[in-house]
């Protein structure tokens, strides 16, 4: 089974903020948090990972609790290319353990 | 940034037919490699790991001799659907990885229809 939950589906608005939540309430202290996106019909596309502090990059930033159990990706700005699944997956950053994916995010930016 | 080329992207197949599809990562060494399936609206599934010069370890439910996967190489690895029917038809997707060096990386899918 999947270590993390997700809302369904989110809605926001072309040039807002996106603010997509994941739980992870099980999660080790080796493992990270690790974000992808999969737009329709192709391969899932990595966005960002962290451990236990923040972080940013040029697609988004993520904000993990504290305690670690929950995290945040933001999409400063969407955009339409945005609409996406988004995937929050946990696992220890020297790989090779696999992953079992969730069902996601579904979300739908709104022009 | 880190490549993982899938090819072909679709391939329409008789059924009884085989079908190969190969998954390379172009700028770095895979020393593991993961083959998921997607059905419509689904998740992705994890169907089996495969490490360089070893044999694959397939997921539960995953018929070994159906699916044949191999990762001769440290850029290469196939999976072979042999005897396709209709209900193997759908979205393929490998990631590969260099252990100890994250992140996994995605390639973009070969969508499988079997007629």
């Amino acid at each position: 089974d999947a270590k993390t939950t997700q809302p369904p589906s989110m809605d926001c608005a072309e040039g807002r903020a996106a603010n997509l939540p994941c739980n992870h309430s099980t999660i080790s202290g080796n493992e990270y948090v690790y974000w992808y996106r999969q737009i329709h019909s192709q391969g899932p596309q990595y966005i960002i990972h962290g451990l236990k502090n923040n972080e940013t990059n040029e697609m988004a930033s993520l904000i993990i609790t504290e305690d670690r159990k929950s995290s945040t990706l933001i999409l400063p700005h969407a955009t339409l290319r945005d609409t996406a699944v988004y995937y929050c997956i946990v696992r220890v950053a020297s790989g090779g353990d696999k992953i079992i994916f969730g069902k996601g995010t579904r979300l739908h930016i709104l022009p | 940034g880190a490549v993982v080329s899938q090819h072909p992207s679709w391939v329409i197949c008789k059924s009884g037919t085989s079908v190969k599809i190969e998954c390379r990562s172009l700028d770095f060494q895979a020393t593991t490699m993961f083959w998921y399936r997607q059905f419509p609206k689904q998740s992705l599934m994890l169907m089996a790991t495969s490490n360089e010069g070893s044999k694959a370890t397939y997921e539960q439910g995953v018929e070994k001799d159906k699916f044949l996967i191999n990762h001769a190489s440290l850029t290469l690895s196939t999976l072979t659907v042999t005897s396709a029917h209709p209900e193997d038809s759908s979205f393929y997707i490998c990631s590969a990885e260099t252990r100890g060096r994250s992140p996994l990386h995605f390639g973009n899918g070969t969508r499988l229809t079997v007629t």
